[in-house]
């Protein structure tokens, strides 16, 4: 089964970069990578999807492994605003309906 | 922006009751879909709709249904709870998964909380 593998929590400093890895070794070729994250008290929002190529937005940047079997998301310049459980998610192509979702990274933003 | 609006933010049940969630997206995205959000376990899709009075089983169909009316809105519905549906439900709209909006991002609402006891 198309899983991904994501740490239960990282610690970054504010102002700083932060990169959340995932591992998602079981991809085929056609699935899609995506990013959500979700502030406390919250449904998840979108932040970030791509294939093949490292992708950008204004929120952050996606950096895929040549290999595909492993991912960063980065976000450049973190603020305490930034502090949730983002997730790592498959979107199957060969299904139209699903996001294969993990359990996600809680990061937590020191001041 | 997209807003998707769940009817409830806390609801506690009896085991046994009927249980409505209801969901209003206003984006007219024809895509709507219902999570439970448990600790560890991520999101699970309960069930999607892609057309109004369409509907499709996701992973854990098992003691949900659902009903899609009006394009807008969507509702879960638990048949007789139990405690063992005790769990953060989320809400989410979409366009259609298909063609060039194949990657359109899902808009969530905030979930209702859910406490069958």
């Amino acid at each position: 089964d198309a899983k991904t593998t994501q740490p239960n929590s990282m610690e970054s400093n504010e102002e700083e970069p932060v990169h959340l890895p995932c591992n998602h070794s079981t991809i085929s070729g056609t699935d899609y990578i995506h990013w959500y994250r979700q502030l406390p008290s919250q449904g998840p929002e979108y932040v970030i999807h791509g294939l093949t190529s490292n992708v950008n937005n204004r929120m952050a940047s996606l950096a895929i492994a040549e290999d595909r079997k492993s991912s960063t998301l980065i976000l450049h310049r973190a603020t305490l605003r930034d502090a949730a459980v983002y997730y790592c998610i498959l979107g199957l192509m060969d299904s139209n309906y699903q996001l294969i979702w993990g359990a996600g990274t809680k990061l937590i933003i020191k001041p | 922006d997209v807003k998707v609006t769940q009817s409830s933010r806390y609801l506690v049940k009896r085991t046994g009751e009927k249980v409505f969630l209801e969901c209003v997206q206003d984006m007219d995205h024809e895509n709507m879909f219902w999570y439970r959000q448990d600790p560890g376990l991520g999101l699970r899709l309960i069930y999607f709709s892609y057309d109004v009075k369409m509907k499709e089983k996701g992973d854990i169909p098992e003691g949900y249904s659902v009903s899609r009316e009006k394009k807008e809105r969507f509702s879960l519905i638990l048949e007789s709870a139990s405690t063992n549906q005790t769990s953060m439900y989320l809400c989410a709209s979409s366009l259609p998964l298909t063609g060039s909006s194949y990657n359109s991002p899902l808009h969530f609402g905030n979930g209702t909380r859910l406490t069958v006891t």
